[in-house]
């Protein structure tokens, strides 16, 4: 089940411009991360942030969370081509068997950075 | 250090057949997640493993299975294989649990034909 939902699909935007892509999500959290994925290959691993924090940064990213709105933003500062990538979000659920937990994840949002 | 490895790369299998795809995770990693990414459905939770116990299950049939040896390198396999099963399989390792984030591996593109 999806339980993350970015927010838009697809986004194209031009070399210096900021990119913010949105993700709600449905159920309570501890965490929510977000992962970059350049086509066809693994996930990497871009920021976490806590139930409990409103707003991290890391280098040209900028993530927040609204938990009342069950609700986060990704905001990439003067992107530059190599930014182009597929941009998802994922949520900690607790699994069925105790202390386990994985991730589900949005279906992401596809950022296109023109030189 | 070594991040996650995943072998083979690409894989071309018929209808019918079985696979087994392998993952190594990173040192000191001890649990191990498998996901399946396809274009419709996107990253879809397989299971995942620590110490050699499966933890947490997904919701795909029985044909999809996997396990984890003492050393955390892990393996998953599937029987039978249908057309349906063609996509991306993603490994994922962690220090103890997804909460604290994955590093992922490039993935094993499985096709069905």
């Amino acid at each position: 089940s999806q339980q993350g939902e970015e927010d838009p699909q697809a986004l194209s935007i031009q070399e210096g411009e900021n990119a913010t892509m949105n993700c709600s999500y449905k159920t309570s959290i501890n965490n929510l991360q977000w992962y970059r994925q350049n086509s066809g290959r693994g996930l990497v691993h871009l920021i976490l942030i806590r139930s409990n924090e409103r707003e991290k940064h890391s280098g040209r990213l900028r993530v927040t969370l609204d938990t009342s709105k069950k609700s986060s933003s990704l905001l990439i500062t003067a992107s530059r081509a190599a930014d182009t990538a597929s941009y998802f979000c994922a949520t900690d659920e607790t699994g069925t068997q105790g202390g386990s937990e994985k991730l589900v994840f949005g279906k992401g949002t596809k950022l296109t950075v023109n030189p | 250090k070594a991040g996650v490895t995943q072998t083979p790369r690409y894989l071309i299998k018929t209808r019918g057949q079985q696979v087994t795809l392998s993952c190594s995770p990173i040192s000191g990693h001890r649990s191990v997640s498998w996901y399946q990414q396809t274009p419709g459905q996107g990253l879809q939770f397989l299971f995942e493993y620590f110490s050699e116990t499966q933890r947490n299950k997904g919701n795909f049939p029985g044909r999809f299975s996997g396990r984890q040896f003492s050393n955390s390198r892990s393996e998953m396999n599937v029987s039978t294989l249908e057309l349906g099963d063609s996509a991306l399989y993603l490994c994922a390792s962690s220090f103890v649990a997804a909460s604290y984030g994955y590093t992922f591996g490039s993935g094993t593109r499985l096709t069905v034909v």
